[in-house]
Order: C-alpha cells, then sequence, then structure tokens
C-alpha cells in the first residue's frame, strides 16, 4: 500500500538555525498538511496545501515557518529560526481530496537544543 | 477553527474489557474520522463516518456518527494489549484533531 514517507526520521538543530523537513506524498492525493505534536501532548493542525498554495494555517504556523512543493513529488516545511519550543514530532500527512481520510507519514522528531 | 471534545483523557482498563470514548463539538460536521496513535508513529485512520445516524465496524471497533451531527463514538470490544495507544478523532473541517484519549490496557 503507498504510503506518506518522511525524512528524516530525527533532526538535531541548534536555536537559531534553519530546518528543513521533508515529505513525500502519496502519489495520487492532492491536498498536503503539517501537523505538530509536543511530546505527550494532542497532534496540532499547523498548515493545508491545494494546488501549490496554502489553504488554511492555524495561529501557530506564523511567519518563522514556511511551505513549498518544490517539485512533483516532495512536500517541505521550513522553520526559519528554530526555537526551544519547536521541539517536537512533525507530522506529514496527505489525502485525495478535502475532507477524505487523511494518511500520516511516521513522522520527523525535531530536537532544538 | 472548531473545537473537539474528547473523552475521556485516559482510561485504565483490564485485557478483555469493553470501552468506549466519544468526541463532541459545537459545530457540524459531514465527516468524523477516528485514528489512532502508537508510540512513536503518525496516527492510522480506523474508521471513517460520512453520514448522520451512520453506525460503522472494523473488527472489535464500532464507531457511530451523531444525529445532530456534531458528536460521534468509538467503541472497542474485547481489548486486548495492542489496543493501547491514543485515539483521536477528527472531523472534515479543517482536519483538526481533539485532544486525543489515552487508552492502557493491562494484562
Amino acid at each position: 500500500e503507498p504510503e506518506v514517507t518522511q525524512t528524516p526520521s530525527h533532526q538535531v538543530t541548534q536555536m537559531g538555525q534553519e530546518v528543513i523537513l521533508r515529505c513525500v506524498p502519496i502519489s495520487n492525493h492532492l491536498y498536503f498538511y503539517w501537523y505538530r505534536q509536543i511530546l505527550g501532548q494532542k497532534v496540532e493542525f499547523l498548515v493545508s496545501f491545494y494546488n501549490n498554495e496554502i489553504s488554511e494555517k492555524s495561529e501557530i504556523f506564523d511567519d518563522q515557518f514556511s511551505v513549498e512543493r518544490p517539485d512533483g513529488s516532495n512536500f517541505t516545511l521550513k522553520i526559519r529560526s528554530t526555537k526551544l519550543e519547536d521541539s517536537a514530532m512533525y507530522f506529514c500527512a496527505s489525502s485525495v481530496i478535502q475532507g477524505s481520510p487523511l494518511h500520516f507519514g511516521n513522522g520527523t522528531r525535531l530536537t532544538v537544543t | 477553527g472548531q473545537q473537539l471534545n474528547q473523552s475521556p483523557q485516559s482510561m485504565f482498563i483490564q485485557e478483555g474489557e469493553d470501552v468506549s470514548m466519544n468526541c463532541t463539538s459545537s459545530s457540524i460536521f459531514n465527516t468524523w474520522l477516528w485514528y489512532k496513535q502508537d508510540p512513536g508513529e503518525g496516527p492510522v485512520l480506523l474508521i471513517a463516518l460520512y453520514k448522520a445516524g451512520e453506525l460503522t465496524s472494523n473488527g472489535r471497533l464500532t464507531a457511530q456518527f451523531g444525529i445532530t451531527r456534531k458528536d460521534s463514538f468509538l467503541n472497542i470490544s474485547a481489548s486486548i494489549p495492542s489496543d493501547v495507544g491514543i485515539y483521536f478523532c477528527a472531523s472534515d473541517g479543517d482536519m483538526r484533531f481533539g485532544a486525543g484519549t489515552r487508552l492502557t490496557v493491562k494484562p
């Protein structure tokens, strides 16, 4: 069964550095999402993306975040200047159409030191 | 965005017991989705509900879409140790998740 794949599985970075988290959504899916989960807490919506533009974003998704679909397969989340509180699991997901079930990757654990 | 309220926050049960958890909202939805998250992994879809009143089963899991379209419940019958995890509800609106119900099953 097709999967959403995320790389790297674990990223350690210093505060103030930029990070790019990468995702390859399922190939026939049209909607893409990023979620964040701080350890032990809920899965928080960050942003959804369709037709090469952001369709919705949460209050968490401020100016330090950006998303891009640089080619036909990758979907990236960039954090411009990481803060300690950005440490979390970041999950990418995709769906065929809006409102249909999401397929999640296994996440990237980001540790900001 | 819409708020999804899940309860209970956590449950500790004995293997073999049945489990019930629910999700409510002040908003009306067209879809309710239930996901399970195992430790260290991403959420995986368990059941999707698309019609008010719909009752859907997936093995030992049963979920219902409330008539008012503002709530849903998930039942697990005859729990086993591998049911351990966090169960999340989500809706079609903006794909936000509830806070989750953390299930612990004691053998």
